[in-house]
């Protein structure tokens, strides 16, 4: 069974720009969520998505958005990237609810110059 | 007060011994506790889940639950150096997970 596929896997930007980062899940799975990882603050929760509708959101900026299509997959983007984007961002899946077993990717690592 | 507090330094132990990690918790609504493991420069990998008070065990793996005392721990049995990582603790509520700082395990041969 193959595992959370994110991409890209390294991504370089300059501030100003947006970004956008692909997740998709265990096949089965309906619930996926986004986390941002930083040496400082750890592992911080960005949204969740089940059914295409967006049922938890952590705090942060409007600037991050997310949004999942029929199929699971997920999308976030990053608008008007800042130096403090900068980080690991990794996406997990489970089959409902983050209150089952989840599952992360690889994370795709987000460097802003 | 942070929801997850893994307040414990950077643990050493020697190869064959016994590692304990502590992790509390500030909402007593949550309904499902986690630990992941996460080497450096990798996701985190889900290790041990618990759901009810008592103890789980899963190999050299056992995870404690006291929802009256609001803390979790992992205990890892016979420690080896492959086990150096750092392990993350999670509570799940709300379709979200709220995670540790990590707790730095360096097994020792």
């Amino acid at each position: 069974k193959a595992g959370v596929t994110q991409t890209p896997r390294y991504l370089i930007k300059t501030r100003g720009q947006q970004v956008t980062l692909s997740c998709s899940p265990i096949s089965g799975h309906r619930s996926v969520s986004w986390y941002q990882q930083t040496p400082g603050q750890g592992l911080q929760f960005l949204f969740e998505y089940f059914s295409e509708t967006q049922r938890n959101k952590g705090n942060f900026p409007g600037r991050f958005s997310g949004r999942q299509f029929s199929n699971s997959r997920s999308e976030m983007n990053v608008s008007t990237l800042e130096l403090g984007d900068s980080a690991l961002y990794l996406c997990a899946s489970s089959r409902d609810s983050p209150n089952q077993p989840q599952h992360f990717g690889d994370g795709t690592r987000l460097s802003i110059l | 007060q942070k929801e997850v507090e893994q307040n414990s330094g950077p643990l050493s132990v020697p190869e064959g011994a016994i590692a304990s990690l502590n992790c509390t918790y500030s909402d007593r609504g949550s309904q499902s506790f986690f630990w992941y493991r996460q080497y450096s420069g990798k996701s985190p990998e889900l290790i041990m889940f618990i759901y009810s008070n008592g103890d789980k065990e899963d190999g050299r793996f056992t995870a404690q639950l006291n929802k009256a005392s609001q803390y979790v721990s992992l205990l890892i049995r016979d420690s080896q150096p492959s086990d150096s990582a750092t392990y993350l603790c999670a509570q799940g509520r709300n379709n979200r997970l709220a995670f540790g700082k990590g707790n730095q395990v360096v097994v020792i041969p």
